[in-house]
């Protein structure tokens, strides 16, 4: 595709229900990154997929987030049993290869989630 | 873990030169440093990325002294347009990976 997508691009939900937020990179992409931002804060990461793989899924804040990513493609995260301090914009960016930390990463417009 | 540290905010004026500076005192040999742009409601955007000395491309410059425990966003001539928060990120692809963002300049810009 011309960028990476996301859907939805807005998502109001209740306390407790589950949340699925996907994320379509640039064809022929091999990372996929996800991020969290919060109201007027920083970037915090959360995880990083080479292909389908996540070396490292320390970044998610808690056992309640969960990411996959199939066909070395679209990915999804979600997030069980919403809390109202989930509310953030979820990033995602993608990246050529991500063998090196010289690889631009470029960036999704982002899913707003508010949990009410 | 590299971590990296920035002003909270800057003002400046139109056509003025904006300088704003990261510090990432444990980067590691095989980091590169990139700077990203964030306007509101969009995510970020590259802008420039180096490994040491000087780079310019058409939108800034980026300085880094040869310890390359800071580097200097350099952009020239802003414009209202520059109103934006700017990221300096220094990133670990290590086994243990982690993608440290700073927390971010947001460059105001007057007329």
């Amino acid at each position: 595709g011309a960028g990476v997508s996301q859907s939805p691009s807005n998502k109001v939900t209740e306390k407790g229900k589950d949340v699925e937020l996907r994320c379509d990179p640039i064809s022929g992409h091999t990372a996929l990154y996800w991020y969290r931002q919060s109201l007027g804060q920083g970037l915090e990461f959360l995880i990083y997929f080479q292909g389908n793989s996540a070396p490292d899924k320390s970044g998610l804040p808690s056992d309640r987030f969960s990411a996959e990513r199939t066909g070395g493609s679209v990915s999804t995260l979600t997030i069980q049993r919403t809390q109202q301090e989930d509310s953030a914009v979820y990033l995602c960016a993608s990246s050529l290869t991500g063998a090196g930390t010289e690889e631009t990463q470029y960036f999704g417009p982002g899913t707003r989630l508010l949990v009410l | 873990l590299a971590k990296t540290t920035q002003p909270i905010s800057m003002d400046s004026y139109e056509g003025q030169e904006v300088n704003i500076t990261c510090s990432h005192n444990n980067i590691a040999t095989n980091d590169y440093i990139t700077w990203y742009q964030q306007f509101p409601s969009q995510g970020p955007r590259f802008i420039i990325q180096g490994y040491k000395t000087k780079v310019t491309n058409e939108v800034a410059s980026l300085f880094i002294p040869a310890d390359r425990k800071s580097s200097t966003l350099s952009l020239p001539r802003v414009s209202l347009s520059d109103t934006a928060v700017y990221y300096c990120l220094v990133a670990l692809y290590s086994s243990a990976s982690k993608i440290i963002f700073g927390s971010g300049t947001r460059l105001s810009i007057r007329p």
